[in-house]
């Protein structure tokens, strides 16, 4: 059962134009959430991340919304530039699964940004 | 900078064989983690550990072991390889006093076939 979907899994934006990659998890003891990127043959590097207390993070170009009731996340890449082809995954984590911090990642989506 | 190394980037073993994936961190984290890469399935946990000698089984386990005699390394280990174990494998590790809650720190990743 994917706790953690990312529906969408390509999509291509102009350079300059803003991303939108969308993420949605069904449970419900979820509070905490991050975005990697990955570029192929390197790993997942992190990116972003919200709590549940917050509805709006931003850092730079980059911006994560999370609307609980809808159990939905989303990444905002304002301007897009084609460095930031690549594969985005979401997270989500919950407090009190144990003292290792376990992640459960989504299936990914590859954004390419075209010149 | 946190360091997680893998010991090889490329592996080609046979079906029946033994295989040893060594992953090395240097920043005393206290979790580390092992987790498969596959097309539209994203990134599965394997296995974790939150201390030296302590394992819990993640998501996809079978047919999988782990190993963690020191703090810094963490092996996974396959008994007897199958084709379908044929995938990139992801070692990371994560602090819980770290900046980020969660956040974890991958290393570049195994590509492993099984013939």
């Amino acid at each position: 059962d994917q706790q953690v979907k990312q529906n969408s899994p390509s999509l291509s934006v102009q350079e300059g134009r803003i991303s939108i990659l969308n993420c949605d998890y069904t449970n419900s003891m979820f509070d905490y959430f991050l975005w990697y990127k990955k570029y192929p043959a390197e790993g997942p590097t992190f990116l972003i991340s919200i709590s549940s207390i917050k509805d709006k993070n931003e850092d730079g170009r980059f911006t994560v919304f999370l609307n609980k009731s809808a159990k939905h996340l989303s990444l905002h890449i304002v301007p897009s530039q084609p460095g930031d082809s690549a594969v985005y995954f979401c997270a989500a984590s919950a407090l009190g699964t144990g003292t290792a911090s376990k992640l459960t990642f989504g299936t990914g989506t590859r954004l390419q940004v075209t010149l | 900078d946190v360091k997680v190394t893998q010991s090889s980037r490329y592996l080609v073993k046979r079906t029946g064989e033994k295989v040893f994936l060594e992953c090395v961190q240097d920043m005393d984290h206290e979790n580390m983690f092992w987790y498969r890469q596959d097309p539209g399935l994203g990134l599965r946990l394997i296995y974790f550990s939150y201390d030296v000698k302590m394992k819990e089984k993640g998501d996809i386990p079978e047919g999988y072991s782990v190993s963690r005699e020191k703090k810094e390394r963490f092996s996974l280990i396959l008994e007897s390889a199958s084709t379908n174990q044929t995938s990139m494998y992801l070692c990371a590790s994560s602090s819980l006093a770290g900046k980020v809650y969660n956040e974890q720190f991958f290393g570049p990743g195994t590509r492993l076939t099984v013939l």
